[in-house]
């Protein structure tokens, strides 16, 4: 069972080039969550999707579009990327958004993007 | 401005003694709250949470602790060893809020010693 994988890893960026990070699941969850985080920084929501076809902005959406064509995959895009989004981004996923033991995240290993 | 602080960005122990990780939050609508653990180049896993409702939560070695009225968590971790060295991040949720709606801390890095 391969939980949440990220892809790539390790990503170097020039200013104004175009990327597209993916996370997919195997676990048939439902919510699926793009967070990024940044030294000394907690993680913050980048955007998020309740369901496939759905997404929704979070804290800090700017700069970020992502699509959910299909249940288990989410893919988050840069379309001109600026060095402020050097960064390690984490997707997640949970079962639904309550609050029960079941539905807490689970986070890939996350995506080191730096942009030069 | 933050909602959620962890004011020490890191804490070392001695394996065998508690480690205590404190969290501290401003928004008096939160109520329910997480801690999730993370090792280097890994994602942050669950380790536990706790519901307004409760002021303690216990599983296993790990407590979580909540004073509503200071507004302050604190993760107690007894006896500590050294496979718990990681960044610690407290998180919590509003009321009427999901998941997706976590508020994360700054982390504390723990480094328990042999």
């Amino acid at each position: 069972n391969a939980g949440v994988t990220q892809t790539p890893k390790f990503r170097v960026l020039k200013t104004g080039q175009s990327m597209t990070l993916l996370c997919a699941q195997d676990m048939n969850h439902e919510y699926m969550y793009w967070y990024r985080q940044d030294p000394g920084m907690g993680l913050r929501l980048i955007h998020y999707s309740v369901g496939e076809g759905t997404t929704a902005k979070g804290e800090v959406p700017d700069g970020y579009n992502v699509s959910r064509l299909k249940k288990q995959n989410f893919l988050l895009g840069l379309e001109s990327a600026a060095p402020s989004q050097t960064s390690v981004y984490f997707c997640a996923s949970s079962y639904s958004g309550g609050r029960s033991g079941a539905n807490v995240l689970t986070f890939g290993a996350g995506s080191r993007l730096t942009v030069l | 401005d933050q909602q959620v602080k962890q004011n020490s960005p890191s804490l070392s122990v001695q394996e065998g003694r508690i480690s205590i990780l404190n969290c501290d939050y401003t928004n008096s609508m939160f109520d329910y709250f997480l801690w999730y653990k993370k090792y280097p180049a890994e994602g942050p896993t669950f380790l536990i949470s706790i519901s307004s409702i409760k002021d303690k939560n216990e599983d296993g070695r790990f407590t979580v602790f909540l004073n509503k009225s200071a507004k302050h968590l604190s993760l107690h971790i007894v006896p500590s060893q050294p496979g718990d060295s990681a960044v610690y991040f407290c998180a919590a949720i509003g009321w009427g809020g999901s998941q997706g709606n976590l508020i994360f801390g700054k982390g504390t890095k723990l480094s328990v010693k042999p």
